[in-house]
């Protein structure tokens, strides 16, 4: 059974860097698929942030791009989400997830930007 | 950036019922839709792929249609566990996209 399990801080001060990171288990990164992240604020939709293939580049929303770094890890079997320069518009459940048509979700963390 | 539209916004019905939800996009994303079915604090399911592909697991009342920019969601008979959002995606262009999510609620 594949597996996706977010981990990082629940809360970052405006201006600084937001880090997640997500293991995946049940299935290695390195045999295939898009990895990928979504957000959701609190009450509303869903925003898709950016995408890797597990030997490609990345693929990013343009409204993030200048500030979203996503990378994989093979080895640890992971990949990663920055976002830098966060503001409070930046709060929200960030889900790591599989595939451009997402079949399996993080259970989603709450990340929330405040001083 | 492909913009999807669903409509209505809320959709108010009894169980049993039939619902059909709409999801327009602003150029055509072929068969690249998928709808997802989302309750309060939890994680979205991929309910349909590909426009009209039931997902691993999904019950045959649930069914989609519709190709190029028009697409539709249809639950046959609502159950008391499908009164959910419901989000369509697509996949034809990056950056993927979300349309802004249909509330089906209990009339």
């Amino acid at each position: 059974q594949v597996q996706l399990q977010e981990s990082g801080p629940g809360l970052v001060k405006p201006s600084e860097t937001l880090s997640l990171t997500c293991a995946v288990s049940g299935y290695s990164i390195s045999s295939g698929y898009y990895w990928g992240w979504i957000r959701q604020p609190p009450g509303k939709g869903l925003e898709w942030i950016g995408s890797i293939y597990h030997s490609g580049g990345p693929s990013y929303n343009p409204s993030l791009k200048n500030r979203v770094t996503i990378s994989v890890d093979t080895s640890k079997n992971q990949f990663s989400l920055r976002l830098s320069s966060v503001t409070a518009a930046d709060t929200a459940v960030y889900y790591c997830v599989r595939s451009r048509f997402v079949d399996y979700w993080g259970q989603g963390t709450l990340v929330t930007v405040s001083s | 950036e492909i913009v999807l539209t669903q409509s209505p916004a809320t959709l108010s019905l009894s169980p049993g019922e039939r619902a059909t939800l709409s999801c327009r996009a602003s150029q055509s994303v072929t068969n690249y839709l998928a709808w997802y079915q989302q309750k309060p604090g939890q994680a979205p399911r991929l309910l349909i792929y590909d426009a009209s592909n039931r997902a691993t697991g999904i019950p045959a009342r649930f069914s989609g249609s519709g190709s190029g920019t028009d697409f539709t969601l249809t639950i046959s008979s609502l159950e008391p566990e499908d009164f959910a959002v419901y989000y369509c995606q697509q996949r034809s262009n990056w950056p993927l996209t979300f349309g802004g999510g249909t509330k089906v609620e209990i009339k």
